[in-house]
């Protein structure tokens, strides 16, 4: 099955600078990436995702860039504050619209955006 | 929109005992949901995929006996942790996905549950 391998564990920036985690994957059959935001006790919530066809996308401080080829993702946090500071996951699935498209996660990096 | 609801948000039973915990979709009809569970500072852990009308799918490793899955309805999916134990003390996340074949996930709020 896929594997997915989140780096690093845990990510200390001061205010205003940028952050970025890297995930790779296994299964070159995995077709959409996303990445979640998870506060203590909260629920996942999806930041930014990215399909297989595209190789970058930006959404204002938040952007993500996919290399097919080598099989990983990257989430960039730019201009970062301290609401920043949470768990992020990112997640790979397989699979074409209709199917289950199981997620598999990431361990989860740790991001603390220090004042 | 896409908002999933869990119940309850918390709950605390004796060792011996069942819990069911509902996940329900408010606004959109789920063919699909998941089971993930997640220890403190750990990563979530798909436990099955639930098809409504049909069996639920557990991955390797998880006891289907023991996590009974109901897909009865387009918006209601409901885990029922059986005979629980203290090590089955965790926060248990559900998911549904959009009939209408999206990609996204979107996730309840989970459910902490205590066995003593």
């Amino acid at each position: 099955g896929e594997n997915v391998e989140q780096h690093p564990s845990t990510l200390s920036v001061q205010e205003g600078d940028s952050a970025v985690i890297k995930c790779t994957y296994s299964d070159s059959a995995s077709n959409y990436f996303p990445w979640y935001k998870q506060e203590l006790g909260k629920r996942p919530q999806l930041i930014i995702d990215i399909r297989s066809n595209v190789g970058e996308k930006k959404d204002q401080r938040i952007a993500v860039t996919l290399n097919k080829t080598a099989k990983h993702f990257s989430l960039h946090i730019t201009e970062t504050q301290p609401e920043d500071s949470a768990v992020y996951f990112c997640a790979a699935s397989i699979g074409s619209s209709g199917s289950a498209r199981q997620l598999t996660f990431g361990s989860g990096t740790q991001l603390t955006v220090l004042p | 929109g896409a908002v999933v609801s869990q119940h309850p948000s918390w709950v605390i039973c004796k060792s011996g005992t069942s819990v069911k915990i509902e996940c329900r979709s408010l606004d959109f009809q789920a063919t699909t949901m998941f089971w993930y569970r997640q220890f403190p500072k750990q990563s979530l852990m798909l436990m099955a995929t639930s098809n409504e009308g049909s069996k639920a799918t557990y991955e390797q490793g998880v006891e289907k006996d023991k996590f009974l899955i109901n897909h009865a309805s387009l918006t209601l999916s409901t885990l029922t942790v059986t005979s629980a134990h203290p090590e089955d003390s965790s926060f248990y996340i559900c998911s549904a996905r959009d009939a209408r074949g999206r990609s996204e996930q979107y996730f309840g709020p989970g459910t902490r549950l205590t066995v003593t």
